[in-house]
């Protein structure tokens, strides 16, 4: 099976500006989750869908918003960029069934913002 | 906030066990222990998990002390590639919403030749 995908892999913005980036699951899976990593905060949860409802969210203004489609693959958006939104965005594919948190991460999309 | 503890960096030698412990003095009854490693600038990588057994796989073993407040995951014979920072992380199952992996600050490991 393929594993995770994400794009672009890398981006660079300006501030003020948004920004959507894109993960396609393994399939079969129907729960994909964004993640958040900079050097200072590590990996920080953002949200999760599931069946194109958001189930689960994370500490984030409400700049970060997201979206599932139907065949799971997902979007997240960034609106009205900061500096501090440089990071690592990972998105996580599972099948999202009751069970044990077992994730596949993509290799993630490098943000820049200038 | 992540619910575990973990030191900072370790290291050991190519082809030698690599233990890396983990506390979790406050795990509930229902959550488990999950762990993951990020290999440098890739996602992190699922290794193993466990709820009160030890557990092995292709990978790892998992070991969870009798009261459940701290753990150990061993690679058996570490190799250059298993450097990485590695993730102990205390979770429930898929449950409801509050489902989620937190993760820490890792312990990096350094596998030296």
């Amino acid at each position: 099976k393929a594993g995770v995908t994400q794009t672009p892999r890398y981006l660079i913005k300006t501030r003020g500006q948004q920004v959507t980036l894109s993960c396609s699951p393994i399939s079969g899976h129907r729960s994909v989750s964004w993640y958040q990593q900079t050097p200072g905060q590590g990996l920080q949860f953002l949200f999760e869908y599931f069946s194109e409802t958001q189930r689960n969210k994370g500490n984030f203004p409400g700049r970060f918003s997201g979206r599932q489609f139907s065949n799971s693959r997902s979007e997240m958006n960034v609106s009205t960029l900061e500096l501090g939104d440089s990071a690592l965005y990972l998105c996580a594919s599972s099948l999202g069934l009751a069970g044990v948190l077992r994730q596949f991460f993509g290799p993630g999309t490098r943000l820049t913002v200038l | 906030d992540a619910k575990t503890t973990q030191p900072p960096s370790m290291d050991c030698a190519e082809g030698r066990a690599a233990n890396l412990p983990c506390n979790h003095s406050t795990i509930s009854g229902n959550e488990y222990v999950y762990w993951y490693r990020q290999i440098h600038s890739q996602g992190p990588q699922y290794i193993i998990h466990g709820l009160k057994n030890n557990e092995t796989n292709e990978m790892a073993s998992l070991i969870i002390t009798e009261d459940r407040k701290s753990s150990t995951l061993i690679l058996p014979h570490a190799t250059l590639r298993d450097t990485a920072v590695y993730y102990c992380i205390v979770a429930t199952g898929r449950t409801g919403a509050n489902s989620k992996l937190t993760f820490g600050k890792g312990i990096t490991l350094s596998v030296r030749p």
